[in-house]
């Protein structure tokens, strides 16, 4: 069965520090990868995706991802991380039939 | 251009009550799909439906249900609602295009809380 693991229930980093959020994901077969961003209270915002073609993909605020297949990981990471970025971060999976896996979410806390 | 909108945004149900979820997709799409975020449990799919048919199912008691209309608008149903229901229920929606490669969308949800 496909699964994500998201390796870090919790990441504390400092305003303007960098930061990495860790992601794997295990499937045999091509699969679709997504990061998605949840402020408090508030529904799921899409911040990048992985469907083919570059393994490096940007997406809003900032952040980017790198897909490696060898690995099977999908590491979001950001330069250089501001107070507003405190929210909960979900990998996701998608294999054939439009289902998402979510991984367990990380929760980044951005300290001044 | 309108996002995915979800009502009500909140609500309390008692034990052993029915509840009705309303989901409206981004215009253009023709697919909805339902998630129960509940504390512990992360998020799980629940329903997937397109042009109006059950496409698939995620492992939920079938007291949860669901249909989707003509305007492609949806509605997640939960029977005899039990104490474990209590959740944050998101809706998404995708263009429907019949590939694989579908973006889901997320709608603000809905604070569902069962005493």
């Amino acid at each position: 069965a496909q699964s994500v693991t998201q390796l870090d229930s919790q990441v504390p980093v400092f305003e303007e520090a960098p930061v990495e959020l860790r992601c794997n994901y295990s499937s045999s077969v091509s699969v679709y990868l997504f990061w998605y961003v949840q402020y408090p209270n508030q529904g799921l915002q899409l911040l990048l995706k992985y469907l083919s073609g570059s393994t490096l993909v940007k997406g809003i605020n900032g952040f980017e991802a790198e897909f490696n297949k060898s690995q099977t990981s999908f590491h979001l990471r950001k330069p250089s991380v501001h107070i507003s970025d405190t929210a909960e971060y979900f990998c996701a999976a998608q294999v054939g039939a439009q289902k998402l896996v979510f991984g367990q979410g990380t929760r980044l806390t951005i300290n001044p | 251009e309108a996002g995915v909108t979800q009502s009500p945004t909140h609500l309390i149900k008692t034990r052993g009550q029915q509840v009705t979820l309303r989901c409206s997709p981004i215009s253009g799409h023709t697919s909805v799909y339902w998630y129960q975020q509940a504390l512990g449990l992360g998020l799980q799919f629940l329903l997937w439906y397109d042009e109006g048919e059950e496409r698939n199912r995620g492992n939920f008691p079938p007291r949860f249900s669901g249909r989707q209309f003509p305007n492609y608008s949806s509605e997640l149903n939960v029977n005899a609602l039990e104490l474990e229901d209590s959740a944050l229920y998101l809706c998404a929606s995708s263009l429907g295009s019949g590939t694989t490669q579908e973006t889901q969308y997320f709608g603000p949800g809905t604070r569902l809380l069962v005493l």
